[in-house]
């Protein structure tokens, strides 16, 4: 079972919302990813956690906080977000974070901010 | 230069058609390869990890020439469903995959 879960599925929020993206895997993964999405590119990495501590933060802004509060789950709190911050964000989980580790992913959330 | 590169296409094919990919990546210190498919609005799938040996599985073959420093994709019997972005990815330090800009495969009646 190589299944990734997300939740919600679509989300919308204003600027001044405070709201959470969650994801779950049971596959035993020990590492996990954010990515962020826009129309016709491809995946952008946004944070790593290995062993639920995070191990790479590729520069995103504060807005966004990634939480991972045990091995099975990992959350992306938003807060005052932008416009140009709606897009497919997608969680990814692998065995470890070693470079052969193949990445599998959830459907992702798609967020609009107004 | 990016650092993977594919050809955006469109690709459209007729079905039955055979069709071939290439990436190419520019540090020479990458260690692992991936194809993954993304049908619209939707995730993307590992189709396929690329090993030196070059690998099949049933319509699909992925070749790795680390010298030239490309992965290709085979796609033979094209069917109607292998329409989507195929999406390649290198891993060169761990945790962090690069991704191509994909590309964009349209199979036609």
């Amino acid at each position: 079972d190589t299944e990734v879960t997300q939740t919600p599925k679509h989300l919308v929020m204003g600027m001044t919302n405070k709201k959470s993206l969650k994801c779950e895997q049971h596959m035993g993964h020990r590492a996990m990813y954010w990515y962020k999405q826009k129309a016709k590119k491809p995946p952008e990495l946004m944070f790593v956690y290995s062993y639920e501590k995070l191990s790479i933060n590729e520069s995103v802004p504060s807005r966004f906080s990634p939480e991972c509060p045990n091995s099975s789950l990992l959350n992306l709190h938003l807060h005052a977000l932008q416009p140009e911050d709606s897009a497919l964000y997608l969680c990814a989980s692998s065995q470890g974070a070693g470079v052969r580790d193949t990445q599998y992913f959830g459907p992702g959330t798609r967020l609009t901010v107004l | 230069r990016k650092e993977v590169e594919q050809d955006p296409g469109p690709f459209n094919v007729p079905e039955g058609a055979t069709v071939a990919f290439n990436c190419t990546y520019s540090n020479s210190a990458s260690q692992s390869f991936f194809w993954y498919r993304q049908d619209c609005r939707k995730e993307p799938k590992l189709l396929m990890s690329v090993y030196s040996s070059g690998n099949e599985d049933g319509r699909f073959t992925a070749q790795l020439n680390r010298a030239s420093q490309y992965i290709s994709l085979l796609i033979r019997d094209s069917k109607l469903s292998d329409s989507a972005t195929y999406l390649c990815v290198v891993n060169t330090n761990a945790g962090k995959s690069t991704f191509g800009d994909g590309t964009t495969l349209t199979v036609k009646p």
